[in-house]
């Protein structure tokens, strides 16, 4: 079985350019996850979805953030415009709905680095 | 709001040496608690979790932890490290009924011949 991939696995763009993140669940899991982690701070959640809809997007910094997961499969993460503290490695997550809460499986992330 | 506090940003260890990571939470309600490991060029992996029970809680790779209610505590322990056990591990904490993580800053094990 697949597990969680992300693409791509670093980005390097400039102030104001845009980027796209994705991330592929494993099979079957409705639930997916975004969390962020800039450098030397802690892992901090972005959003939740449940399938298609957002269950919990209070994470998200701020408007130039745009989270799809269109037909409940992939999702992607844009920024636009990136500024310099968007930095940091953006992990994406899955869970099977009904298993232990918490039981997150994660991807590898993508390293995003603005300049 | 929940928080998780890793005291230690580092912890070096000799090969065969017991080792204890220490994590401390606040939360004004009850939670489950949870360790991840994150190997090299890798995603994070759960290590081991506490919903309820046994305060005592094995994982995997021979890792276990302690749930300490009165000192808000989850350290977790092995005792005797493996070189491939180098890797950074995260504490964190969910609220009963929500599955959305709050993770400590991390904790980087270094194992040394």
């Amino acid at each position: 079985e697949a597990g969680v991939t992300q693409f791509p696995s670093h980005s390097v763009i400039e102030k104001g350019q845009t980027v796209t993140l994705r991330c592929d669940p494993i099979s079957g899991h409705d639930n997916l996850y975004w969390y962020r982690r800039v450098m030397g701070k802690e892992i901090k959640f972005l959003l939740h979805f449940v399938k298609e809809s957002k269950q919990d997007e209070s994470g998200m910094p701020n408007n130039r953030f745009l989270a799809e997961r269109t037909g409940g499969t992939y999702s992607t993460l844009k920024v636009q415009p990136a500024e310099l503290e968007d930095s940091g490695v953006y992990f994406c997550a899955s869970r099977k709905t009904g298993v232990s809460p918490g039981e997150l499986f994660f991807g590898e992330g993508s390293r995003l680095t603005v300049l | 709001a929940q928080s998780v506090t890793q005291l230690d940003s580092q912890v070096p260890v000799f090969e065969e040496a017991p080792v204890e990571l220490r994590c401390n939470y606040s939360s004004s309600v009850s939670v489950y608690l949870f360790w991840y490991v994150q190997y090299p060029n890798q995603g994070l992996q759960l290590l081991l979790k506490y919903l309820s029970g046994s305060t005592l809680v094995k994982g995997i790779n021979g890792f276990e932890a302690e749930f300490n209610k009165s000192q808000t505590s989850f350290h977790l322990r092995k005792p005797s490290v493996h070189i491939s056990d180098t890797a950074e591990y995260f504490c964190a904490v969910s609220l009963l009924g929500y599955s959305t993580l709050t993770f400590g800053k991390g904790t980087m094990l270094l194992v040394s011949p």
